[in-house]
């Protein structure tokens, strides 16, 4: 079974960008049919979806958050990343990567999360 | 504000069966997406708890239930036990938002 790990910084400046990478194994991020998002969660609320990208290098996004979201897949690395540009104090919360078996399915695997703080 | 409402909190005793509610609209439950559900437990990431409105992933109990209808799901728990203490939330899609995938606000599950 798929298992994802995310990986980068734990803390950002204010105003600056929040870059975080998701690794996969046990399968292949080029798998049919599998999209590979990211979810965040601001501490002590609730998820709310970032984007989501297909291998083919498609993206779906937040509208709330599609102005400053970059979502990107390196098929040799296996691995998928999210940038997040001019973050602020509201962007402070656990990251979570995880894989959807189709764009209206379930989010069936998922990272163990990584906290990122925005702060100076 | 999320897109889907569920009830901040319920609760109930063991052995009890609790329901958590989900309602959306006519551009995502009501259109015909599939819900699916997860559980936090604290401190953890989501888990995917039931998937296509009534379907279970391998390892899930039976307990475990859900449904749907017009533009509204529910998930159902029976037999409450105290591990089952912790938070839920539905999940859909909504094409009137470019195609996104919604969340409810959460339901936070205590057991008595």
């Amino acid at each position: 079974q798929l298992q994802l790990q995310e990986s980068g910084p734990g803390l950002v400046k204010p105003s600056e960008t929040l870059s975080l990478s998701c690794s996969v194994s046990g399968g292949s991020i080029r798998s049919n049919n599998y999209y590979w998002g990211w979810i965040r969660q601001p501490p002590g609320k609730g998820l709310e979806w970032i984007g989501s990208v297909y291998f083919t290098g498609n993206t779906y996004f937040n509208p709330s958050l599609k102005s400053r979201v970059t979502i990107s897949v390196d098929t040799s690395k296996n691995q998928f990343s999210l940038n997040l540009s001019s973050v602020t104090a509201a962007d402070t919360a656990v990251y979570y990567c995880a894989s959807q078996l189709g764009a209206v399915a379930g989010l069936d695997f998922w990272g163990q999360g990584t906290l990122v703080t925005v702060s100076s | 504000q999320s897109v889907l409402t569920q009830p901040p909190s319920v609760s109930g005793a063991p052995g009890q069966r609790v329901t958590i509610s989900c309602t959306g609209s006519s551009s995502n439950i009501g259109a015909g997406y599939d819900v699916h559900w997860y559980q936090q437990l604290p401190g953890t990431a989501p888990k995917l708890l039931i998937y296509g409105n009534n379907n279970r992933p391998s390892g899930v109990p039976d307990r475990f239930s859900g449904s749907k209808s017009g533009t509204s799901a529910s998930l159902a728990i029976s037999g409450l036990q105290a591990e089952d203490e912790a938070d839920y939330y539905c999940q859909s899609y909504d094409s009137s938002l470019s195609g996104s995938v919604v969340f409810g606000g959460g339901t936070k599950l205590t057991v008595l």
